[in-house]
């Protein structure tokens, strides 16, 4: 049972350039989120999604995008790249509002924008 | 809307000392839930306690206590005898489980412990 995998774990780049993470969960969770935590901060809610074909923004959504074509997986889009991406983002799923079940958290992705 | 604080953004003690760690909330909601979160230095986060706004016993985990108190709105976590490896960032956060609902998380306390 992997839970939450996300990919890639650490990624450089430069001004401008585009790039998806990729989060992945085989628990069937509906719930799924994704997270950024800048250095010295807690986490902040970028994008979320109830099940699929569903989504909704958070509280930082500018500059990223997401789609859930499948209950397993939900990608982060970054297009045109800014150093104030640079952050660690992170996937969490959950089977429901996370109150009752918890939520799970993937391993995380370090990304530099330079 | 809902908002955690953590007021001490950095703590450190030396091996052995007992610490708390505050945690205050804020939420229009009855039912709610809270969590501690411990995020070591390799960066993940690991679950340390779910809390639902109904139960306000307090926990004991070996040496992690929490201590709720909704009169105070408040979810403190307290290390006894702490170690070395307990040096962590801890986070608390909250859920008020409607639909689709996130974690809103506070800004972390780092606590160092020194040998």
């Amino acid at each position: 049972n992997a839970g939450v995998t996300q990919t890639p774990k650490f990624r450089i780049l430069k001004i401008g350039q585009s790039m998806t993470l990729q989060c992945t969960q085989d628990m069937n969770h509906n719930y799924m989120y994704w997270y950024r935590q800048d250095p010295g901060m807690g986490l902040k809610l970028i994008y979320y999604s109830v099940g699929a074909g569903i989504t909704d923004k958070g509280e930082v959504p500018n500059g990223y995008n997401v789609s859930r074509s499948t209950t397993e997986d939900f990608p982060l889009r970054l297009e045109l790249a800014a150093p104030s991406q640079t952050s660690v983002y992170f996937c969490a799923s959950s089977y429901s509002p996370g109150g009752n079940y918890g939520y799970t958290f993937g391993s995380g992705t370090r990304l530099t924008v330079v | 809307a809902q908002k955690v604080t953590q007021a001490q953004t950095e703590i450190s003690v030396v091996e052995k000392e007992d610490v708390t760690l505050d945690c205050v909330y804020e939420t229009r909601d009855t039912t709610y839930y809270l969590f501690w979160y411990k995020q070591p230095p390799s960066g993940e986060l690991v679950f340390l306690i779910r809390r639902n706004s109904f139960d306000e016993q307090n926990e004991i985990s070996g040496r992690y206590s929490w201590n709720f108190q909704k009169s105070t709105s408040s979810f403190n976590f307290t290390i006894t005898a702490s170690q070395v490896v307990d040096s962590a960032v801890y986070f608390c956060a909250l859920t008020n489980n409607n639909a689709g609902n996130m974690l809103t998380f506070g800004g972390g306390t780092r606590l160092m412990v020194k040998p």
